[in-house]
């Protein structure tokens, strides 16, 4: 089963500097995908940024970007010039690549999560 | 992307009583996932509902507990059956975003149960 660890339970940031938030994950797969997802104060999940594991490339979007170290398994976010709203919970997780194989094949491992707090 | 209305987005319900939840789509989508987050802790599956067939449950969560159903490709409900305390949650649904597994999943607002 894979699993997903994200090390560091809270973080905070000074406005428009720059954070990285880590997550490593287990898997015996070779292709899957990474994503993170942010989790303001309303619950929603909101889709940040995500990575497919065949592709070297590192994700961006816009002020978001990621560090995927496929070998080291590592998947680490980085958010440039932090603004006041950024403030939230972040959730890295894992799905895997393969086709259907019974209970639980299409889920999202979610690591326990980062709380960005920024400061003005 | 699909959207997804979940309500009610929160209720306190007295222990002993059952809660169902409801998600309706934008549009038509082959299966509908229901999740757990315990306060302060990480998502957690409890089931995957495909239109016409039963839903297959995770481990550790059993369908008497959380009875789901799924009458057609946009719409599912979840039922949080003979409540304790311990069933408070944040209760959300998902969708796969698109056609390519590879875009991740469409949340739904959630549902904050208080149960006392």
């Amino acid at each position: 089963a894979q699993t997903v660890t994200q090390s560091q339970p809270e973080m905070s940031v000074q406005e428009a500097e720059t954070v990285t938030l880590s997550c490593t994950y287990d898997t015996s797969e070779s292709d899957y995908y990474l994503f993170w997802y942010k989790q303001p104060p309303s619950r929603q999940m909101i889709l940040v940024i995500r990575q497919e594991a065949y592709k070297q490339q590192n994700a961006t979007e816009n002020r978001f970007s990621v560090n995927f170290q496929k070998a080291a398994k590592s998947f680490s976010l980085k958010i440039s010039d932090s603004q006041l709203g950024d403030a939230a919970m972040y959730f890295c997780a894992y799905r895997s690549a393969r086709s259907y194989s019974g209970a639980g094949s299409y889920q999202l491992t979610f690591g326990k999560g980062t709380k960005l707090s920024v400061i003005p | 992307s699909a959207v997804i209305s979940q309500k009610p987005s929160r209720d306190i319900c007295q222990r002993g009583t059952s809660l169902t939840i409801q998600c309706q789509v934008d549009s038509q989508v082959t299966m509908m996932f229901w999740y757990r987050q315990q306060p302060g802790q990480s998502l957690t599956l409890i089931a995957t509902a495909n239109q016409g067939s039963e839903a297959t449950y995770e481990s550790g969560f059993v369908i008497d507990k959380f009875p789901i159903s799924r009458p057609n490709l946009t719409f599912s409900t979840l039922t949080v059956s003979n409540m304790s305390p311990e069933d408070s949650s944040i209760y959300l649904c998902s969708v796969e975003r698109g056609l390519d597994r590879a875009y991740g999943y469409t949340f739904g607002s959630g549902t904050r149960l208080t149960v006392v």
